[in-house]
């Protein structure tokens, strides 16, 4: 059974870090792009940023870019990412995804709150 | 970007009876594998979307058989012939072949 465990959201003044950690089972991580997308409450569904099975490519939503940065650790089966300069607006629930062409899995989320 | 532009955003539905979402893509999404990378996802109140359909009309496993999508390129349908309570919820399309991803804004769909 696959599963997606996201942590390290939390409430942090605008200007912060923060950084979330997603640890992934029950599949091949190593093979698999992952995924991070967002949704802010009451709000649709943002992509934020993607990563190649091996780290070797980034993507990332041009709202984040520069201040985000995603990676993944594969012997350790997690996914990252590394939130600096949070704005107000990147409050959102964060979901760990897996896959990026047809992403199918969905971890429950982790909330951030960038508020003063 | 891509925009993915769906159609109605609120549906109001019976029980019972069919309904239909639309999706639009600014661009096409054919992939030079000659993939079309177009998925629909339904998120229940308080739940995490769960991926109904990929590939444009590939249904994933555990959907049931009265949730169908169709089109090729840009034009793109979710349907459902027989509309269930459990079907409440909010569907989104996403395109997966152009970067960044992008997601239609989001069809809710209410008894």
């Amino acid at each position: 059974e696959v599963q997606l465990l996201e942590s390290g959201g939390n409430s942090v003044q605008p200007g912060g870090s923060l950084r979330l950690s997603c640890v992934a089972s029950g599949f091949t991580f190593s093979g698999q792009f992952m995924t991070w997308v967002r949704q802010a409450p009451g709000q649709g569904l943002e992509w934020v940023s993607s990563i190649y099975n091996d780290g070797s490519a980034t993507y990332y939503a041009d709202s984040v870019k520069g201040r985000f940065t995603i990676s993944r650790d594969n012997p350790k089966n997690t996914l990252y990412l590394q939130m600096n300069s949070l704005r107000v607006e990147d409050t959102a629930l964060y979901y760990c995804v897996k896959g990026a062409f047809h992403p199918d899995y969905w971890g429950q989320g982790t909330l951030v709150t960038v508020s003063s | 970007d891509v925009v993915m532009t769906q159609s109605p955003l609120s549906l109001p539905v019976t029980l019972g009876q069919p309904a239909s979402i639309s999706c639009r893509s600014s661009q096409s999404l054919v992939h030079s594998d000659g993939n079309t990378y177009l998925s629909w996802f339904h998120q229940r109140p308080g739940q995490s979307p769960r991926r109904l359909i990929y590939k444009v009309s590939n249904r994933d496993s555990g959907v049931p058989d009265r949730f169908s999508g169709s089109g090729s390129g840009t034009e793109f349908t979710l349907r459902i012939t027989r509309m269930e309570a459990e079907d409440v919820g909010v569907y989104y399309c996403m395109q997966g072949i152009h970067w960044p991803r992008t997601f239609g804004q989001g069809t809710k769909v209410e008894i």
